[in-house]
């Protein structure tokens, strides 16, 4: 069975950091785009970062303000989020999430964590 | 940045009954919309993408349709297990966005 397991979320003071971890299981992750995303409580999904297969590009969404790095070791099958300068507005669940090409050139989230939960409080 | 909304925020509905979910685009994403259902306490599941592409494993009674700025999402027959809240997500350049969510309820 493929699948993805969220790992690192906990509390953290204002200004602190936390790294989350993100380990496959039943597939290779070298080929595939990873990506995080989250969801604060009771809120919407929002996309946080992507990174290529081979971590030749990394992108991030705008609010993020440079504070959270993406990662990757294909070696390890697992994804990584360092986060910094964290704020009360980072409180979500934090999930990684697959990123498949599709036959006409999009993309989807196919397979997804069960998400970890950060609170910045 | 291309904003998704969805309608409704809630649709109550009974089993068996006919549910028509609604995302609209602020500009067109031409067929470039999946949609994900997600559970209490769960992950989201990718139910639709490319508009009207089935994942896999996901019964008929789901379907997509539409492009440009307007989709929609069908359940044909609600099950119990579909009372969910459901998402439309798109792609710009390097941005992924979902819409807000519509919440199916048991009426």
């Amino acid at each position: 069975e493929m699948q993805l397991v969220d790992s690192g979320g906990g509390l953290v003071k204002p200004g602190g950091s936390l790294r989350l971890s993100c380990a496959a299981s039943g597939f290779t992750i070298s080929a595939y785009r990873m990506n995080w995303v989250r969801q604060a409580p009771g809120k919407g999904l929002e996309w946080v970062s992507i990174i290529s297969a081979s971590s030749s590009y990394m992108f991030y969404a705008d609010s993020l303000n440079g504070r959270f790095t993406i990662s990757r070791d294909n070696a390890k099958n697992s994804l990584y989020l360092q986060m910094n300068s964290l704020r009360a507005e980072d409180t979500a669940v934090y999930y990684c999430a697959r990123l498949i090409p599709t036959a006409i050139g999009h993309d989807a989230f196919d397979i997804w964590g069960q998400g970890t939960l950060v609170t910045v409080s | 940045e291309i904003v998704l909304t969805q309608s409704p925020a809630t649709l109550s509905l009974s089993p068996g009954e006919r549910a028509t979910l609604s995302c609209r685009a602020s500009q067109s994403v031409s067929s470039y919309l999946a949609w994900y259902q997600q559970k209490p306490g769960q992950a989201p599941t990718l139910l639709i993408y490319d508009a009207s592409n089935r994942a896999t494993g996901i019964p008929a009674r789901f379907s997509g349709s539409g492009s440009g700025t307007d989709f929609t999402l069908t359940i044909s027959s609600l099950e119990p297990e579909d009372f969910a809240v459901y998402y439309c997500q798109q792609r710009s350049n390097w941005s992924w966005t979902f819409g807000q969510g519509t919440k199916v309820e048991i009426k």
